[in-house]
């Protein structure tokens, strides 16, 4: 299985700031279709997980550009430019590349 | 507006069988992969099956192979998920999500196996 290495496991950031989060993988998440399938979620407190980024760097649906995605093979970071108050949660990274899907472990994100 | 809604939770005895429901909206339901996802309580996420769109193959990790089964009826919009031989470690909120790329996500719903 693809063991999905975050770091770090915890942050706190003020309001403005800038932070990004690691998320390393066991092996390349290449596909054979030539596509990576690394998403970023996250999960704000009593909530479901919604995504923001796909396939590395795609900004999902309604996400601000605040957030962003880089990365290749097996080392992949997600930023995010001026925290803001609503960012407050949980980031999880999954691959989706090969079967069994699995998750990084999380990095929770407070706001100071 | 895309909208998956889980039923069937609850709890239930190790050992007992349980049987969750997802109903989709919004979307062309059998354009697309449908998965379920868990995650126990105050731990992380863990994929536990997907099936693809037409049904015809379904995708497991190691901790459930053998004790559930992920299936859907394309003319009801609705996915399942057979879960038998429940463990403890089987407690989590069970969430349904659109494909294997995770860009929709249910509210969940609790799965307890306790005696």
């Amino acid at each position: 299985d693809v063991v999905m290495t975050q770091t770090p496991p915890s942050l706190s950031v003020a309001i403005g700031q800038s932070v990004s989060i690691s998320c390393k993988s066991s092996q390349s998440l290449v596909h054979s279709d030539g596509k990576t399938y690394l998403n970023w979620l996250l999960q704000n407190p009593g909530q479901s997980p919604k995504r923001l980024i796909y396939q590395v760097s795609n900004l999902g649906s309604g996400v601000p550009d605040r957030f962003s995605g880089t990365g290749s093979e097996k080392d992949f970071t997600l930023k995010i430019s001026r925290v803001e108050a609503e960012d407050l949660g949980v980031y999880h990274c999954v691959q989706a590349t090969h079967v069994p899907f699995t998750f990084g472990s999380g990095t929770k994100l407070e706001i100071k | 507006e895309v909208q998956l809604v889980e039923t069937g939770g609850g709890l239930v005895q190790p050992g007992r069988s349980l049987k969750l429901s997802c109903v989709a909206s919004g979307f062309t339901f059998n354009n697309y992969w449908m998965s379920w996802t868990r995650q126990a309580p105050g731990k992380g996420l863990e994929w536990v099956a997907s099936i693809t769109n037409s049904g015809g193959s379904t995708y497991y990790p190691d901790s459930v192979k053998g004790r559930f089964t992920i299936s859907r009826d394309n003319a009801q919009n609705t996915l399942y998920l057979q879960m038998n031989s429940l463990r403890s470690e089987d407690t989590a909120t069970y969430y349904c999500t659109r494909g294997y790329g995770f860009a929709y996500w249910g509210q969940g719903t609790l799965v307890t196996v306790s005696s």
